[in-house]
């Protein structure tokens, strides 16, 4: 049960878009379609953003996009806002009826 | 609204017990999976466990496994973690969380547990 690979910090100034990457193996990431992401502001629980790699909570801006290709999904905001400005997380279904987070990814928006 | 409210939280010996309590609201507990996720200060998210609807099935992280156990009652709308043989590295905010089989929806706002002599 490695934790997923994030990079630890991602930026873009606001209406950009930024695209945070979790790296797995063919046993978690690239084995099902059971990716989420979600956003953790400071001091607050974490909210669901993504689902089952690309589904999209209601309540969840559309400028929150998912996609996997491999081993590899992605989180895309595009037209960023200085309330993005949060720490977000992958999750994944690992097999063997366990789930594995990432490690993280704070994202500034300059 | 649904709600999720964490109790049971302390500062407790290494090699201690604790059970933690999540008493849900809102929805519907009897359909959903919940989880229990914690977070070690500075630390990123861990998921711990997970519970079926129904209570017939459960998982857990290979640092849990044997020590903690999930459990939940329908009837009372509460989820349950007992947590035995307590280590320095399981301090961290526990949250329960709804969802589905690995998604989560609803977090509550966590419990903290701290294991220091």
């Amino acid at each position: 049960q490695s934790a997923l690979t994030q990079p630890r910090s991602v930026s873009g100034s606001p209406g950009q878009s930024v695209t945070i990457s979790c790296t797995g193996t063919s046993s978690d990431v690239g084995g099902y379609n059971y990716v989420s992401w979600y956003q953790q502001h400071p001091g607050k629980a974490p909210k669901l953003m993504i689902y089952d790699v690309s589904k999209r909570p209601s309540g969840v801006p559309d400028r929150f996009s998912g996609s996997k290709s491999g081993n590899t999904a992605s989180l895309t905001i595009s037209g960023l806002q200085a309330e993005d400005e949060a720490d977000y997380y992958c999750c994944s279904y690992a097999g063997s009826y366990t789930v594995v987070f990432g490690g993280g990814t704070d994202l500034t928006v300059l | 609204e649904v709600q999720l409210v964490e109790s049971g939280g302390d500062l407790v010996q290494p090699g201690g017990s604790l059970r933690l309590s999540c008493a849900a609201s809102g929805f519907t507990f009897s359909s959903y999976w919940m989880h229990w996720v914690r977070q070690a200060p500075g630390k990123g998210l861990v998921w711990v466990s997970r519970i079926h609807s129904d209570g017939t099935s459960t998982n857990y992280a290979d640092s849990v496994k044997g020590r903690f156990t999930i459990s939940r009652d329908n009837a009372k709308n509460t989820l349950y973690l007992q947590m035995n043989s307590l280590r320095s590295e399981d301090t961290a905010v526990y949250y329960c969380a709804r969802g589905g089989s690995t998604w989560k929806d609803y977090w509550g706002q966590g419990t903290l547990v701290t294991v220091s002599s």
